[in-house]
């Protein structure tokens, strides 16, 4: 079956850039998404990809998608206190018939002050 | 504004007790989730339905059942509860394909910590 796999922790100081990045391995994949959960929420969606897109920005934040490695991956520029979370990678096979989500089992992003 | 809600953000139950978890949302979406969360081990499906009365199993299905009696309410139950089941309960809804939202992405509600004693 599909899977989704993500380094389990991040730590980086305030101001820096933050890097996380994940791989899956459904080469059907239609969208990507990353969610973002702060301690004792729910999952946010911050941001998703289409799989014909390489690169997508939104104010700090940078998606890359390699598909020929099957790899993606979410930059946080200019990184905050608030930024600290748990990150999911996700992925979708919208042409399969399912409406299911594979998560990656996230990504906690520790920012020092 | 979107909105996925739980009907507890923390339930305290005792081994054996009978739980429902309850989740409404109001965006009229055919497919309802429900998911555990527990560390290391990242979100793993429990049951989903992608219509009134229609329900499939999950990837950890043993243990609980679900009723979808309308649209935007999805219960979740622990027919005995078991301490093994102490975990975070996260419910999502998302959008049939074919509607105007195209990036079929899942909105999740708030979470439910339920503790097993």
């Amino acid at each position: 079956g599909e899977d989704v796999e993500q380094s389990l922790f991040l730590s980086v100081r305030e101001g820096d850039s933050s890097v996380i990045n994940c791989t899956y391995t459904d080469s059907s994949s239609t969208y990507l998404y990353w969610y973002k959960q702060e301690p004792g929420a729910g999952l946010q969606l911050l941001t998703y990809i289409f799989s014909n897109m390489d690169m997508k920005q939104d104010q700090r934040l940078t998606v890359l998608l390699n598909k020929k490695d099957k790899h993606l991956s979410l930059r946080i520029a200019d990184t905050q206190t608030g930024d600290s979370a748990i990150y999911f990678c996700a992925e979708i096979d919208s042409g399969a018939g399912s409406y299911q989500l594979t998560f990656g089992k996230g990504t906690k992003l520790s920012v020092i002050p | 504004d979107v909105k996925v809600t739980q009907s507890s953000r923390y339930l305290v139950k005792r081994t054996g007790e009978k739980v429902f978890l309850e989740c409404v949302q109001d965006m009229d979406h055919e497919n309802m989730f429900w998911y555990r969360q527990d560390p290391g081990l990242g979100l793993r499906l429990i049951y989903f339905s992608y219509d009134v009365k229609m329900k499939e199993k999950g990837d950890i299905p043993e243990g609980y059942s679900v009723s979808r009696e309308k649209k935007e309410r999805f219960s979740l139950i622990l027919e005995s509860a078991s301490t093994n089941q102490t975990s975070m309960y996260l419910c999502a809804s998302s959008p049939q394909r074919g509607t105007t939202q195209l990036t079929y992405e899942q909105y999740f509600g708030p979470g439910t910590r339920l503790t097993v004693t």
